[in-house]
């Protein structure tokens, strides 16, 4: 069964500064990996995904992710944080033969001005 | 329109009576999925439909939930004699037939926020 662990219930970050949000997971099989933001009373909205090849993927609004597959790790980064980045920020893998997400616990980021 | 919506946005309803929880996915979209996201449970898959195939019902909790996709569209979650742990906001997601090359994103809808009293 596959896993996906966000270590911080909440990170906290000074406008303008860089961010880093955790993402480590657990699979038997290729991993494909997800990053979804969640603003308050909406939907998820996609960010950007891992599937193969380079192990840094850019996605919108100017975030991207760092995949390591020896740290079984897929962080995701933004390097000037914007008070507006303010959100629950959740990470997900699917398996190669899956069809549905296993979503991480999520992290609330506060960006501060 | 152009994402997904479902309807009703909040439910209120009484421990033992039966809702039902509707979907509408972007069009074009033949896979839909099912979540529920609860404050203790975080976010769980419930269902997955593909086309034509039989639906992926691995993460239905109970007997009690059930869901349909009429025509390929439109789908509805429906949960018989609820219970307060059902408590949760039901997310709805779609996304184009689930490629093991491209791996296709879901898009989610706003979901139901379903409270039982």
């Amino acid at each position: 069964a596959q896993s996906v662990a966000q270590p911080e219930d909440q990170v906290n970050v000074a406008e303008g500064n860089p961010l880093t949000v955790k993402c480590t997971y657990s699979v038997s099989g290729n991993p494909y990996l997800f990053w979804y933001v969640q603003y308050p009373n909406r939907g998820l909205q996609f960010l950007l995904k891992y599937i193969t090849g380079d192990n840094l993927v850019k996605g919108s609004y100017g975030f991207e992710a760092e995949f390591n597959k020896s740290q079984t790790s897929f962080h995701l980064k933004k390097p000037s944080a914007l008070v507006s980045d303010s959100a629950l920020y959740f990470c997900a893998v699917r398996v190669d033969a899956g069809n549905m997400l296993t979503f991480g616990g999520g992290t609330r980021l506060m960006v501060k001005p | 329109g152009a994402g997904v919506s479902q309807s009703p946005s909040n439910k209120v309803t009484e421990k033992g009576k039966d809702v039902e929880l509707r979907c509408d996915p972007i069009s074009g979209h033949t896979a839909l999925y099912w979540y529920r996201q609860s404050l203790g449970q975080g976010l769980e898959f419930l269902i997955y439909f593909q086309g034509n195939s039989a639906p992926d019902k691995s993460g239905l909790p109970s007997d009690r939930f059930s869901a349909e996709r009429t025509g390929g569209s439109v789908s509805t979650l429906t949960i018989q004699r609820t219970q307060q742990e059902d408590s949760a906001v039901y997310l709805c997601a779609s996304s184009f037939r689930h490629d093991r090359i491209t791996h296709s994103p879901q898009f989610f809808g706003p979901g139901t926020r379903l409270t039982v009293l």
